[in-house]
């Protein structure tokens, strides 16, 4: 069973950049039919896609951000990771990792996700 | 961006009752819609893909149609385990979208 597990810092402030990493467990993130995504959910909020890397490195991220989304792969540690600059309060949220399955026609969707990490903005 | 709006926004029901919410796309997404289930505290999962395709494990009581802008998520007899918020997603094109969510709540 694939699990996911987000870990970085639960404080950031203004102005100065999130990191986050995603750790996988129970399969390789570097099989060529995985990609890999980070979506966040402001408290008591909806659903949020912030962007999705494939294991190879190639992302694609929400323009809403603003070129603010840094996405990295780290296969040796089965690793992938997340950095957001230039925070704002706005960008507090809870904070997934999860496996974005795409395969063929129709098939598009986060599947695995982790437990999800809480990021607060402020000074 | 295409815009995904579910109604109702929240929804009052007890067990054994039929259950409809619904999910426009602001532009056709063929058949690429997903249904997620988030319960209060907990991580999204899951449920519906492409449509109308239950995820593995997700009980069948749970169903999907629809296609171009117009989709339903139905549960056919809702179960205590079934009160939740409910996600619709689109995955035609980037930037993917969700739904605002429609709240499940006991009546």
């Amino acid at each position: 069973q694939l699990q996911l597990q987000e870990s970085g810092p639960g404080l950031v402030k203004p102005s100065e950049t999130l990191s986050l990493t995603c750790t996988v467990s129970g399969g390789s993130i570097g099989s060529s039919t995985n990609y890999w995504g980070w979506v966040r959910q402001p408290p008591g909020k909806g659903l949020e896609w912030i962007g999705t890397i494939y294991y190879s490195g190639g992302t694609y991220d929400n323009p809403s951000l603003k070129s603010r989304v840094t996405m990295s792969v780290d296969t040796s540690k089965n690793q992938f990771s997340l950095k957001l600059g230039s925070v704002t309060a706005a960008d507090t949220a809870i904070y997934y990792c999860a496996r974005h399955e795409v395969g063929s026609t129709y098939i598009n969707y986060f599947h695995y996700w982790g437990q999800g990490t809480l990021v607060t903005v402020s000074s | 961006d295409i815009q995904m709006t579910q109604s109702p926004s929240s929804l009052s029901a007890s067990v054994g009752d039929r259950v409809t919410i619904t999910c426009r796309a602001s532009q056709s997404i063929s058949s690429y819609l997903n249904w997620y289930q988030q319960k209060p505290g907990k991580t999204p999962k899951l449920l519906i893909y492409a449509v109308s395709s239950l995820q593995s494990g997700v009980p069948s009581r749970f169903s999907g149609s629809g296609s171009g802008t117009d989709f339903t998520l139905t549960i056919s007899s809702l179960q205590p385990e079934d009160f939740a918020t409910y996600y619709c997603q689109q995955s035609y094109n980037t930037p993917y979208t969700f739904g605002q969510g429609t709240k499940l709540e006991i009546k």
